[in-house]
């Protein structure tokens, strides 16, 4: 079965920082992948997704993320965060078979420290 | 253009009682997601329209739990009776039927269910 792990619950980083998120993936061939982002009182925002291509997706907001199918991993990064970036964010893996549901991480809640 | 719009945002209800969620998607939007999250758990596919019809319902957690999309409009999910463990946020999503567009779901900010 799918899964997907996002190994931190709860990331602090000074504003201006650069910042990674990490997100690996268990499944049998590389399924459709995504970073969502879900602020406090909104539903969750598609941030970048990659289905093929090249491996470095550029998202909304000034976001990343790299496809590294050696590692099974779909990391989100971003150069200098802002305090508007304070927000749960969530991995997610998409069946290329068929199936069209989403198979999510547990999340990680990022606060940013002035 | 509005976005998924969902009702209640949040409702506390008591172990036994009946609560009915809505969802109203994205004007247009044929696919219509339900997903789950428990506390400090991940947000978890329950079922998916088609227009009015039923293309997948594995996530469904048991036969308390009831879908429907009549007109292939809103949806509305019934929980009768409601159980403690229910309790969660419950997300609703649309997309659009065309193949480039159907991963890109579009979620409603959730409705936080108490069972108390």
């Amino acid at each position: 079965a799918q899964s997907v792990t996002q190994p931190d619950i709860h990331i602090t980083v000074s504003e201006g920082a650069s910042l990674e998120l990490r997100c690996n993936y268990s499944y049998g061939a590389t399924p459709y992948l995504f970073w969502y982002v879900q602020s406090p009182g909104q539903g969750l925002q598609l941030l970048l997704k990659y289905f093929s291509g090249d491996t470095l997706v550029q998202g909304i907001k000034g976001f990343e993320a790299e496809f590294k199918r050696s590692q099974s991993s779909f990391n989100l990064r971003k150069p200098s965060v802002h305090w508007s970036d304070a927000a749960e964010y969530f991995c997610a893996v998409g069946d290329r078979q068929g199936a069209q549901k989403l198979v999510f991480g547990q999340g990680t809640r990022l606060t940013i420290n002035p | 253009e509005a976005g998924v719009t969902q009702f209640p945002s949040h409702s506390v209800i008591e172990k036994g009682q009946t609560v009915t969620l809505r969802c109203d998607p994205i004007s247009g939007h044929d696919n219509l997601y339900w997903y789950r999250r428990v506390m400090g758990k991940e947000i978890k596919f329950l079922l998916h329209f088609v227009k009015e019809s039923k293309q997948d319902e594995s996530g469904m957690p048991n036969n308390r739990f009831l879908a429907e999309r009549t007109g292939g409009t809103y949806s509305t999910l019934k929980v009768q009776p409601a159980e403690l463990e229910d309790s969660g946020v419950y997300f609703c999503a649309s997309s659009q039927l065309r193949p480039d567009s159907l991963y890109e779901q579009y979620f409603g900010p959730g409705t936080r269910l108490t069972v108390t």
